[in-house]
Order: structure tokens, then C-alpha cells, then sequence
């Protein structure tokens, strides 16, 4: 158990809806970040925050939007679904010790039919 | 902009075998992390090993060890004694240490196929 914990673990919903994916963070950590994981593919960067602030953008669609939260869950929202959008949805966050890697969470399966 | 690159997409070993992953990386920063992470069919995202770019020596964690070559840009894994539970997707990965704003950058992965 990595203590990053997401809800819902799957989700199916159809195109053109929204959703919302929830994390949160091991205790104490004040770094999430989120990355997609498309059926057979690497993991590609989404988002991070650090304390509630933005800090890095990666390739996010203007469609998808994160927000941390003052307790430090985060949030992902996807919007105008696509079939393209179904994938996995990671959760990770980071401590605060030198070289901390990345611990994660068990995903969120989405499915857009 | 750091890149990984796995070149070798699919690898088999047999049960109790040596096996070697290659990851080469691109950056221009001096002070940074590499990581391998381990991905069974559960889809669980799991730290393998660490290795911090200002030691020398290379990390180890029980029967898997990284051969790090600095100047190569060069992060190799190599699983000892393999186990039918190392079958699993690995992805080597790195991260620049800047502080706050500081995302980790994945490898496309190598499929690990661990046969009797």
C-alpha cells in the first residue's frame, strides 16, 4: 500500500461527459501529480501542484482541469469526453526528502463508450 | 526538455537467469534522480530502485542492481535470479532535482516476460 489513495478505481461513462477523478496524497506530502496511461503505453505527465499551487503543466488537454485542495487532495476533472480519453488516470505524490520518488496510487480506470 | 528512451520494448529471461534492461536519458541538468519502476499486471506503479546522480556507486536492492554511467547517460537494470513474479512492464525514469517544479519523465517501458 502506497498511502495515495484515488477514487473511483473505475469508472465508465459516454462521450461528452464529465467526470471527476480524487486523490489523496500520502500523509504529510505536499506534491501530487497526475498522469495518463492510454491501453499499452508509457505514462505521460499531466499535471502537478505543490501545496495547493500549480507547478509544472505537461500535456494537458484544455478539456481536463486540476485543482489541490488546503487539505492537499487533489482533483481531475475531465470534460467533452472523448473515446480517446479512456485510459488510466495516476495519482502520485511526493515527500519532501532529497531524491523522494514518486510513490502511487492504484489508478483510475476510465472508460468513455 | 529531459527524455528516456528503453529501446528494447520486449525481453524474456528464464526462471533463475540474469536479465539486463538498457535506458538511456537526455538532460542538461547536473543534479538530478533515476528510477526504475515496476508495473505487474495489476497495473500498481512500484519503485524498483533509486539511484541519486551525484553517487558514484551504484544502487542496489537485493537481487536488482543499476549499472549507472554518468557520463554514457546510461541506467541500466539487472535482475538476478529472476522470479516468475518479476514478469511485469519496467520503466525507467528521471527526475531533475529543481526543487518544487520538479516532474518525473518515463520511459516507454520494457514487457519483462519471466519463463520457467
Amino acid at each position: 500500500d502506497s498511502g495515495v489513495t484515488q477514487t473511483p478505481k473505475h469508472l465508465i461513462t459516454a462521450t461528452g461527459q464529465r467526470v471527476t477523478l480524487r486523490c489523496s496524497p500520502r500523509s504529510g506530502d505536499l506534491s501530487v501529480y497526475w498522469y495518463q496511461q492510454s491501453l499499452d503505453q508509457g505514462l505521460q505527465f499531466l499535471i502537478q501542484y505543490y501545496n495547493g499551487e500549480e507547478r509544472a503543466k505537461g500535456n494537458i488537454l484544455e478539456r481536463f482541469s486540476a485543482q489541490q485542495f488546503p487539505d492537499l487532495h487533489s482533483e481531475l476533472n475531465l470534460s467533452s469526453l472523448e473515446l480517446g480519453d479512456s485510459a488510466l488516470y495516476f495519482c502520485a505524490s511526493r515527500g519532501e526528502v532529497v531524491g523522494g520518488e514518486l510513490f502511487f496510487g492504484e489508478g483510475s480506470r476510465l472508460t468513455v463508450l | 526538455a529531459q527524455t528516456v528512451t528503453q529501446s528494447q520494448p520486449e525481453m524474456s529471461v528464464q526462471e533463475a537467469e540474469t536479465v539486463t534492461l538498457s535506458c538511456t536519458y537526455d538532460t542538461s541538468e547536473n543534479n538530478y534522480y533515476l528510477f526504475w519502476y515496476k508495473q505487474p499486471p495489476s497495473r500498481q506503479m512500484i519503485l524498483v530502485i533509486r539511484q541519486e546522480a551525484y553517487k558514484q556507486q551504484n544502487a542496489t536492492e537485493n537481487r536488482f542492481s543499476v549499472n549507472f554511467q554518468k557520463a554514457a547517460k546510461s541506467f541500466s537494470l539487472k535482475i538476478s535470479d529472476s522470479q516468475l513474479g518479476d514478469t511485469a512492464m519496467y520503466f525507467c525514469a528521471f527526475r531533475a532535482n529543481t526543487g518544487t517544479a520538479s516532474k518525473l519523465t518515463f520511459g516507454t517501458g520494457t514487457r519483462l516476460q519471466v519463463t520457467l
